[in-house]
């Protein structure tokens, strides 16, 4: 059974830095990893989809790596700003009929 | 313009009530789901429907019920409103199946259900 972990829950960080978001999964045997945004009682925006076969995937100031072996998908944030505040959630999908698993997400603060 | 769109936003309601909540889909995906979202922000499936073939995670109660009239709409109906139904609802589609294809999910923004 698949297992995603968002490690840091909650992060608080100063305008301007640049930080890293962390996702591991138990089962490296995935087809892709989708990283969300979820602002305050509103819906998932899609971020980032990497395949199993990429590496790493780059939207504006965002970056995602997938290293499959290890478990792990980190998501880079250049140059943070308020804007970015936001809960950021990884999904993992094990193939088949298996269900997408997601994180539970950290909530992330970039202060003015 | 919207890509999925869920109705109502918010949908308050006494137990043992029956309700639905709405949703439609305009990007032409194949395949749609009923997401639940938990107190501890915890997304879990509940419902694929793919080519009129509906996938249930055996563990969602069969008072919760979802009906496709098109390949663009995926409503969910449920019966006999519990206190432990209270959560967030998110419908998604995506082309392919679980997303495998080039552009994953897309999400609606949530229907927030308080049953009291």
């Amino acid at each position: 059974k698949q297992e995603v972990t968002q490690i840091p829950a909650a992060l608080s960080v100063p305008e301007g830095e640049n930080l890293v978001l962390n996702c591991s999964f138990t089962d490296s045997a995935i087809y892709n990893l989708q990283w969300f945004r979820q602002d305050p009682g509103k819906g998932l925006t899609s971020l980032l989809l990497i395949q199993s076969s990429q590496r790493e995937q780059t939207s504006g100031r965002l970056n995602a790596s997938l290293d499959k072996s290890s478990g792990r998908s980190t998501l880079y944030i250049a140059a943070s700003q308020p804007g970015d505040s936001a809960t950021y959630l990884c999904a993992a999908y094990s193939g088949g009929y298996q269900k997408v698993t997601f994180g539970t997400g950290t909530k992330l603060q970039v202060i003015p | 313009d919207t890509a999925v769109s869920q109705t109502p936003k918010y949908l308050v309601t006494q137990m043992g009530n029956d309700k639905s909540i709405k949703c439609e889909q305009n990007l032409g995906h194949d395949t749609m789901y009923w997401y639940k979202q938990d107190s501890k922000k915890f997304l879990k499936i509940m419902f694929s429907y793919n080519n009129k073939e509906l996938i249930i995670n055996e563990t969602v109660p069969n008072r919760f019920s979802p009906k496709s009239p098109d390949k663009a709409h995926l409503n969910l109906h449920i019966n006999s409103l519990e206190l432990g139904d209270s959560a967030v609802y998110f419908c998604a589609s995506s082309q392919d199946l679980w997303g495998v294809g080039d552009y994953g999910y897309t999400f609606g923004s949530g229907t927030r259900l308080t049953v009291v």
